[in-house]
């Protein structure tokens, strides 16, 4: 079946410009988690959105970041007023929840440049 | 969660045993040992996790010592595909929750 999707695979935008990041989860799974990876270093969570549930923000790193998740599937992680600093890859995933153990299932990633 | 180490990077021969390890001596009682990898330009994808057995599937086995204190990943029969950064991370219960990575161990497998 389909897996995570996310869209575009690749940004260039200029410092101080708004972007918009899009991530399809897999149907039906109710968990939706949004990291960054930035050249060399490992994965550092940003937002997790579970069902109808307040977003767990701990991990964004100002309130330039924000995220959204419309109707329970579909998400977007919007940085406004970019930085040099905020080039990385965005990677979403999504599982199912419950009790017991669930994969997080990974998308292909957005490569964000900031020039 | 408690810190994991492991080396940055290792070789193996395709067709041969690849055997990671992993340090996390902080682990405490009831967090779990998981192993991700990552292969060029991809998302991260779940391989193994145990508690205090040893685990196997059909992607890799998962030793991990009586301690606790260290684990190892193994796959095999190493594939060039198999050629990834390979990611060991411990975390209390059994539903994952948010993720973080440290720098993980680059698997290069040669023909």
């Amino acid at each position: 079946g389909a897996g995570v999707s996310q869209s575009p695979s690749n940004k260039v935008t200029e410092k101080g410009k708004d972007v918009e990041l899009r991530c399809d989860p897999i149907s039906g799974h109710t968990a939706l988690y949004w990291y960054r990876q930035s050249l060399g270093q490992g994965l550092e969570f940003l937002i997790y959105f579970q069902g109808n549930s307040a977003p767990d923000k701990s991990g964004l790193p100002s309130d330039r970041f924000s995220a959204e998740r419309t109707g329970g599937s579909v998400s977007t992680l919007t940085i406004q007023r970019t930085q040099q600093e905020d080039s990385a890859v965005y990677l979403c995933a999504s599982s199912s929840t419950g009790t017991g153990f669930y994969e997080q299932y990974f998308g292909p990633g957005t490569r964000l440049t900031v020039t | 969660d408690a810190k994991t180490t492991q080396p940055p990077s290792m070789d193996c021969a395709e067709g041969r045993a690849a055997n990671l390890p992993c340090n996390h001596s902080t682990i405490s009682g009831n967090e779990y040992v998981y192993w991700y990898r990552q292969i060029h330009s991809q998302g991260p994808q779940y391989i193994i996790h145990g508690l205090k057995n040893n685990e196997t599937n059909e992607m890799a086995s998962l030793i991990i010592t009586e301690d606790r204190k260290s684990s190892t990943l193994i796959l095999p029969h190493a594939t060039l595909r198999d050629t990834a950064v390979y990611y060991c991370r411990v975390d209390r219960g059994s539903t994952l929750g948010r993720l973080y990575f440290g720098r993980g161990t680059q698997l290069t497998v040669w023909p």
